[in-house]
C-alpha cells in the first residue's frame, strides 16, 4: 500500500539558509500534520491543512510558513533558519469522512540538520 | 488544553515477559481518541494501538493491549511476551475529534517512555 512520502529525507543547512520540506500524503488523503521532534523529545505540531485550506495552527514560527497545493501536496518553508531549527519534521495525512478510520499516517520524516 | 503524561522515562523488561507503559492525560472533551505510537531507532512513528473514547472494551492488538479508564484519565499500555523488536521509544498521544464530525485532530504526545527489552 502506498505511504506518505517526505524529501528530501536528510537535508543540511547553514544558519540563516531557507528550507523546503515537501510531503505527498497516502492518495485520497485530504488531510495533512506537519510535526517538530527536537532530539530526545515528542513530536509538536506545527500545523495541519484540509482541503488546501489551513485548519489549524500550533507553536510554528512565524520564519515558517505552508501550504497545500491542488494535489494534496504540501511543502513546509523555513527560513532564516536557526540552530534550534535542526530536528526531525514529519509529515502526517489522513482522510476526512471515512467513519471509524481517525488515523494520522506517518511518513518517515525529514532530518534538517542547522549548522 | 490537553496534556498527556508519561512518567516512565525509561522501563527495561527481559524477553518473553511482561511489561506496562503509563500514561495519563487532562482533558475537558467528551469525544476523543487514545493512541500509542511506537518509535525505534529508525525514527518511523508506528501506530501500535488506538483506543475510542466512547467505546469501554480495552483495545487489543495481539500482544499489545490497553487498559483503557476513562474516569481516571488513565490509558496504560500492555506488551506481552516482549521481543527483542519490541525495543523503541513508546508515545501516547491524545487526539479530539476534530471540528467536522468524523476527522482527525492534531496529535498530542507524551514525553516518551524507552523501553529496552533485554535477551
Amino acid at each position: 500500500a502506498a505511504g506518505v512520502i517526505q524529501s528530501p529525507r536528510h537535508l543540511i543547512k547553514e544558519k540563516r539558509e531557507t528550507a523546503t520540506l515537501k510531503c505527498y500524503p497516502i492518495p485520497r488523503h485530504d488531510t495533512v500534520y506537519w510535526y517538530q521532534q527536537g532530539p530526545g523529545q515528542d513530536p509538536q505540531f506545527l500545523i495541519s491543512f484540509y482541503e488546501k485550506m489551513q485548519s489549524d495552527k500550533g507553536s510554528i514560527p512565524d520564519r515558517f510558513s505552508a501550504q497545500q497545493f491542488s494535489d494534496y501536496h504540501s511543502e513546509l518553508n523555513m527560513s532564516s533558519l536557526e540552530l534550534g531549527d535542526s530536528a526531525l519534521y514529519f509529515c502526517a495525512s489522513s482522510l476526512e469522512w471515512t467513519r471509524g478510520v481517525d488515523e494520522q499516517f506517518f511518513g518517515p520524516g525529514t532530518r534538517l540538520t542547522v549548522l | 488544553a490537553q496534556t498527556v503524561t508519561q512518567s516512565q522515562p525509561e522501563m527495561s523488561v527481559q524477553e518473553a515477559e511482561t511489561v506496562t507503559l503509563s500514561c495519563t492525560y487532562d482533558t475537558s472533551e467528551n469525544n476523543y481518541y487514545l493512541f500509542w505510537y511506537k518509535q525505534p531507532p529508525s525514527r518511523q512513528m508506528i501506530l501500535v494501538i488506538r483506543q475510542e473514547a466512547y467505546k469501554q472494551q480495552n483495545a487489543t492488538e495481539n500482544r499489545f493491549s490497553v487498559n483503557f479508564q476513562k474516569a481516571a484519565k488513565s490509558f496504560s499500555l500492555k506488551i506481552s511476551d516482549s521481543q527483542l523488536g519490541d525495543t523503541a521509544m513508546y508515545f501516547c498521544a491524545f487526539m479530539k475529534q476534530g471540528p467536522r464530525s468524523y476527522n482527525t485532530d492534531k496529535l498530542i504526545f507524551g514525553t516518551g517512555t524507552r523501553l529496552q527489552v533485554f535477551p
